[in-house]
C-alpha cells in the first residue's frame, strides 16, 4: 500500500526565503504527483500536477519536481511571501488498481516579515 | 465560476440521528470523491465514484454510503452517525481520469456528541 511522507512537518521562515519541501512515497508506480496548498479550516487548492511521464511543472514562483526511481518529489518556493503561510500536502495515488490516492500528512509553512 | 460546494458547512448532531451531507460540482466531472481529515491522520478516502451509478469504497468506507444518481451531484450519507466520525469532510472531484487536476470542496465540519 502507497505510504507518503512529508518532511519537514513544519517549517518557519523569514520573508524572501527560498524554501524546499519534501514529499517522498513508497511506490513508484504512480499516476502523478498532485501538490496543494491549505489554509487553515478551508479546503485544498491544487498548486502543481507532474504527470508520471514528466519531470518537473512550474507556476510563477512555484517549482515542482518528481524523481520516480528515488520516490521523491520536491516543491520548490522561490522568494517567500507571507502570503505562503499555509499547509502544503502531496498526494501520489499508485496505479496497482483502484484510484486512491494517498496524501501525505502536509508541512505547515509560516513566514513571517 | 467553477467550483465544487458542499452543504452544511458545520454540523453538530448526536448520536445514531441520519445524516446527509451533500456535494455539488458545476464541471461536468466524471470522477468525484469524499474524504475525511482528521488531525494525525491525515486525508483519507472514504467513497469514490468514476461516473453515474458507479461508486467504489475507499480507504475508510465503514459507516458511511454514498450515491450517485446524478453527475453532479455525490451526497455523503451517515445513517447511524458515531462519535469516531467527528471529523471535516471535504468532497472532491476532476474531470475524468486519475491523471487529472482535483479539485476539492470548502469542507463540511461534523460533530457527533
Amino acid at each position: 500500500k502507497q505510504e507518503v511522507t512529508q518532511i519537514p512537518a513544519a517549517l518557519s521562515v523569514p520573508e524572501g526565503e527560498n524554501l524546499v519541501l519534501n514529499c517522498s512515497f513508497t511506490d513508484s508506480a504512480i499516476y502523478n504527483l498532485q501538490w496543494f496548498r491549505q489554509d487553515p479550516g478551508k479546503g485544498l487548492t491544487s498548486l502543481l500536477l507532474i504527470q508520471s511521464s514528466q519531470r518537473e511543472q512550474t507556476s510563477g514562483r512555484l517549482n515542482a519536481s518528481l524523481d520516480k526511481s528515488s520516490g521523491r518529489s520536491t516543491l520548490y518556493i522561490a522568494a517567500s511571501q507571507p502570503g505562503d503561510s499555509a499547509t502544503y500536502l502531496c498526494a501520489a495515488p499508485a496505479t496497482g488498481g483502484s484510484y486512491i490516492p494517498t496524501f501525505g500528512r502536509g508541512t505547515s509553512l509560516i513566514v513571517h516579515p | 465560476e467553477a467550483q465544487v460546494t458542499q452543504n452544511p458547512r458545520y454540523l453538530i448532531t448526536v448520536t445514531g440521528k441520519k445524516l446527509t451531507v451533500t456535494c455539488s460540482q458545476n464541471m461536468n466531472h466524471e470522477y468525484m470523491s469524499w474524504y475525511r481529515q482528521d488531525p494525525g491522520l491525515g486525508l483519507r478516502q472514504i467513497y469514490y465514484s468514476m461516473n453515474v451509478e458507479v461508486t467504489d469504497k475507499g480507504d475508510v468506507p465503514e459507516g458511511y454510503k454514498v450515491s450517485r444518481k446524478e453527475k453532479r451531484n455525490f451526497p455523503l450519507i451517515l445513517e447511524s452517525p458515531s462519535p469516531n466520525q467527528t471529523s471535516l469532510y471535504f468532497c472532491a472531484s476532476s474531470l475524468g481520469t486519475p491523471t487529472d487536476t482535483q479539485y476539492f470542496g470548502p469542507g463540511t465540519r461534523l460533530t457527533v456528541l
